[in-house]
């Protein structure tokens, strides 16, 4: 297994442009979530996903948008970039979310993103 | 609000030594808490998941412990080597197991 993978690894963008950050895990995870790091800040969850078709925000969704068509990806789509948008961007997965039977959640490599 | 807290936020030690990492958290009724391994410049590596009915959980040289009733979790390190220098994360799961909840780690450096 490849486990979660993210690309690409860096990208440096000007303030208005778009793009999307690709995640994949081949785990058969039915849960994914993104969450974006920054100094000082600690990592926050930004969207999440239960299963296919079915995505929620979490706590700093502004700015972002996902969509979950399969479930092995779950990309993270920035519609109109901004220097606050500057981070690492880490994507997770683990086969279930619920608290009966809890599951470890396992991270990829990150992105690296400037917004200049 | 769920709030996580770990001290020291740096920390230095000579090889050999036995530490002890702290996480602490203000809501004591959480379910499940997970520590993470981070190298520089890379993604997080799990290391332990102790689900709420446990007390303890072992991996190797690791023992993570959690105490509820005082909001606090501890993670042992045995006999450290210079490769355990990382950042150290703890993480709580959110009430509908949806989201973690992390604290901002402990800078390790272990010298040889």
């Amino acid at each position: 297994n490849a486990g979660v993978t993210q690309t690409p690894k860096f990208q440096v963008l000007k303030t208005g442009q778009s793009m999307t950050l690709q995640c994949a895990q081949d785990m058969n995870h039915e849960y994914m979530s993104w969450y974006r790091q920054d100094p000082g800040m600690g990592l926050r969850l930004i969207h999440y996903s239960v299963g296919a078709g079915i995505t929620d925000q979490g706590e700093v969704p502004n700015g972002y948008n996902v969509s979950r068509s399969t479930t092995e990806d779950f990309p993270l789509r920035l519609l109109s970039a901004a220097p606050s948008q500057t981070s690492v961007y880490f994507c997770a997965s683990t086969l279930t979310a619920g608290l009966a039977d809890p599951y470890e959640q396992y991270f990829g490599p990150g992105t690296r993103l400037t917004v200049t | 609000k769920q709030e996580v807290t770990q001290i020291p936020a740096a920390l230095s030690v000579p090889e050999g030594e036995n530490l002890v990492l702290n996480c602490s958290f203000t809501d004591s009724a959480i379910y499940n808490l997970q520590w993470f391994r981070q190298d520089p410049g890379k993604g997080l590596t799990s290391l332990l998941l102790i689900q709420s009915s446990q007390r303890e959980q072992t991996s190797g040289r690791l023992n993570a412990s959690l105490d509820k009733s005082s909001g606090r979790s501890t993670l042992y390190i045995a006999a450290s080597q210079p490769g355990d220098s990382a950042t150290y994360l703890c993480a709580v799961f959110n009430q509908a197991g949806t989201a973690l909840i992390f604290g901002k780690g402990t800078t390790l450096s272990v010298s040889s």
